[in-house]
């Protein structure tokens, strides 16, 4: 079954370090997304992306984030200088369609701040 | 504002037994999605089931079963007969227009152990 493949699983970073998270998405999907959960907490939705530009994004997503689809397969999220609270576990997810009615996760990618 | 709530932080069920785990939601929007998700202790997200504000029939995917009650706002998640593997997280979300189509509000969750 196609699934949304990340990379890294665990991150460890010293605070104020560039950060880049990998996704290849389900192959045949448009819609992709980046969310994140901190430890004991909601899951929060970041951002989205279609058509090589970003649909939409939250709060969360100011301007030390940023994302990209670099070729026609990875999907990053770049973190600029990363901060204590980033720490959390960052999903990709992609879906076929913007209205459909799957939107499929990846494993997560743990990104430890220190 | 769109809002999902997820009164039970935990709940244990007995292994071959029915369980349901409640969702209830807010929005002023007509269409809308909900979605459940499963979260084992190893972190990934698994997608369970989706239910669109128009369907007419409950959706069904193996042993979920999602109860949509429309006009209570609610849409719970019955896993029938229970297994080991069923203990995890469970999360309910849902999209729509006016929280931005494009994006999940989650819940809280429920923790879900089933007991052998």
């Amino acid at each position: 079954e196609p699934e949304v493949t990340q990379t890294p699983s665990h991150q460890v970073t010293q605070m104020g370090q560039e950060v880049i998270l990998r996704c290849v998405p389900i192959s045949n999907h448009l819609y992709f997304y980046w969310y994140r959960q901190i430890l004991g907490q909601k899951v929060e939705f970041l951002v989205s992306f279609y058509n090589n530009e970003i649909s939409e994004k939250s709060e969360i997503f100011d301007d030390q984030f940023s994302v990209e689809r670099p070729d026609g397969s990875n999907f990053t999220l770049k973190i600029r200088s990363t901060k204590l609270e980033d720490s959390a576990m960052y999903f990709c997810a992609s879906s076929e369609r913007g209205t459909g009615n799957t939107i499929y996760f990846g494993e997560g990618s743990w990104l430890t701040v220190v | 504002a769109q809002k999902i709530t997820q009164t039970q932080p935990g709940m244990f069920v007995q292994e071959k037994e029915a369980v349901t785990l409640d969702c209830t939601y807010d929005t002023s929007d007509q269409s809308y999605g909900l979605f459940w998700y499963k979260q084992p202790s190893s972190g990934e997200m698994i997608f369970l089931i989706y239910q669109g504000s128009y369907d007419e029939q409950n959706a069904t995917e193996g042993r979920y079963s999602l109860n949509f009650q429309k006009a209570r706002k609610s849409a719970n998640l019955v896993i029938s007969a229970s297994q080991l593997g069923d203990s995890a997280m469970y999360f309910c979300a849902m999209r729509g227009v006016s929280g931005g189509y494009n994006k999940l509000i989650f819940g809280a969750g429920t923790r879900l152990a089933v007991h052998p």
